[in-house]
């Protein structure tokens, strides 16, 4: 089976100060993807990022940066310069290649920009 | 076109009601979803069509009841609803495609059942 855990329920954090969501994975599959999505207040899902299983890369983009670890299982994601717009729920996500159209959600994280 | 449009953005309807929620796209993806958000939960999959197909339910009710009439187009009918269906209904379209497919959103449907 698989799960996604998200250990951080709500993060609180002033605007400008850098900050990192925590995702930790399970599964036995071996090929598998992870995604990061977005839900500001308006409730429209955002996706950010994919990644593969095979693809330990980290990615830059802008102020948001992704390091995944095969060995730790983890999937964390810094966003640099917090500001304002950045405050919504943040789910980390997981399909594996035998069910790929099943997307299991971590339980999300809720953070908040403060000016 | 990079979007999910739903209607309606709100409903409340009583428990004896027939309403339907409209799901469409534009991408040209072959994959939908609905899912279903209750607050501060991660969204719950429901249903999904591949190439206009049912392929999976993830034992829903009876009383939601999903079509696909096209390629574009998901609906979701819904029939003697109770007052804890109410919650965040998202319709998401995707490439398909063996994994990894990320899975583009609607802003969502919020119903409330009374």
């Amino acid at each position: 089976a698989q799960k996604v855990t998200q250990a951080q329920t709500e993060i609180s954090v002033v605007e400008k100060e850098d900050v990192t969501l925590d995702c930790v994975y399970e599964t036995r599959d071996t090929t598998y993807y992870l995604f990061w999505y977005k839900q500001p207040p308006s409730g429209e899902l955002v996706f950010l990022i994919r990644r593969n299983s095979f693809d330990e890369q980290n990615e830059i983009s802008g102020r948001y940066s992704w390091n995944f670890q095969k060995s730790t299982s983890s999937f964390n994601f810094t966003i640099t310069a917090s500001q304002v717009v950045d405050s919504a729920v943040y789910f980390c996500a997981l399909s594996v290649e035998t069910s790929y159209d099943k997307v299991i959600f971590g339980p999300g994280t809720s953070l908040s920009v403060i000016p | 076109d990079t979007e999910v449009t739903q209607t309606p953005k709100h409903l409340v309807m009583g428990m004896t009601n027939k309403k339907s929620l409209k799901c469409e796209q534009h991408m040209g993806h072959r994959a939908m979803y609905w899912y279903k958000q209750k607050a501060k939960k991660p969204p719950e999959l429901m249903f999904v069509y591949s190439y206009e197909k049912l392929s999976i339910n993830e034992s829903v009710p009876s009383r939601f009841s999903p079509e696909c009439p096209n390629s574009s187009l998901l609906n979701l009918h819904l029939h003697a609803l109770q007052p804890e269906d109410s919650a965040l209904y998202l319709c998401a379209s995707s490439q398909v495609r063996t994994g990894g497919n990320e899975q583009f959103f609607g802003p969502g449907t919020r119903l409330t059942v009374l």
